[in-house]
């Protein structure tokens, strides 16, 4: 089993729509979850961070986290072509690692 | 200032070229990375360092060398590459605790002819 899971889609929703992107992870002590949208042979963005159990909001952007299921997620409302990318979730590991394992991302298409 | 400095954008190189990839951030970071990415795929760990020390090496072959000549430049030394190393090669730096973010640069676009 993969440390972090993501489906690597596409994912494609209309211009206006929320997207929603799901992420996994199997160790349960994990305490910091990271998203990064990566633009086609760009480098990966940090969009978003969260730590604790709920919903965070920036903007368009929502992270939810859910510790007992193991799951993180990204929502992304009133979706645009720019928001086109793949979106990396980061996990950092329990005890005490700084070192980031990120999923092998999803492909978001948001068309017009 | 969040930026990690890459040089050189684009890298075309032989397989019996050395060159070396650079990093710089002034964030006060101590913790620094080297990913390779492949087209389609996520970044892959190749090495950490913590407080200039090397910490981690997924074993990565011996043509990569890394180095940390202090706490704010990473280098990746290049030698007899093969041309399925062609990647982004991708420089990240953290603080050294657990729920801080990484800071990606921009990248390395390299080419093994």
């Amino acid at each position: 089993q993969k440390e972090v899971e993501q489906n690597s889609g596409p994912l494609s929703v209309p211009e206006g729509a929320i997207a929603s992107l799901n992420c996994t992870y199997s160790d349960r002590g994990s305490q910091s979850f990271f998203w990064y949208r990566q633009y086609s042979g760009k480098s990966p963005e940090l969009i978003m961070f969260i730590y604790s159990n709920g919903d965070k909001e920036d903007g368009r952007f929502t992270a939810q986290l859910n510790k007992a299921s193991q799951y993180v997620s990204l929502l992304i409302r009133d979706s645009q072509p720019s928001d086109s990318a793949t979106y990396l979730c980061a996990v950092k590991r329990a005890g005490g690692s700084y070192i980031p394992t990120f999923g092998r991302g999803t492909s978001l298409i948001v068309h017009p | 200032d969040t930026e990690v400095t890459q040089t050189p954008k684009h890298l075309v190189m032989g397989m019996t070229n050395k060159k070396s990839l650079k990093c710089e951030q002034h964030m006060g970071h101590r913790a620094m990375y080297w990913y390779k990415q492949k087209a389609k795929k996520p970044p892959e760990l190749m090495f950490v360092y913590s407080y200039e020390k090397l910490s981690i090496n997924e074993s990565v072959p011996s043509r990569f060398s890394p180095e940390c000549p202090n706490s704010s430049l990473l280098n990746l030394h290049l030698h007899a590459l093969q041309p399925e190393d062609s990647a982004l090669y991708l420089c990240a730096s953290s603080q050294v605790r657990d729920s801080t973010e990484a800071f990606f640069g921009q990248g390395t676009r390299l080419t093994v002819v």
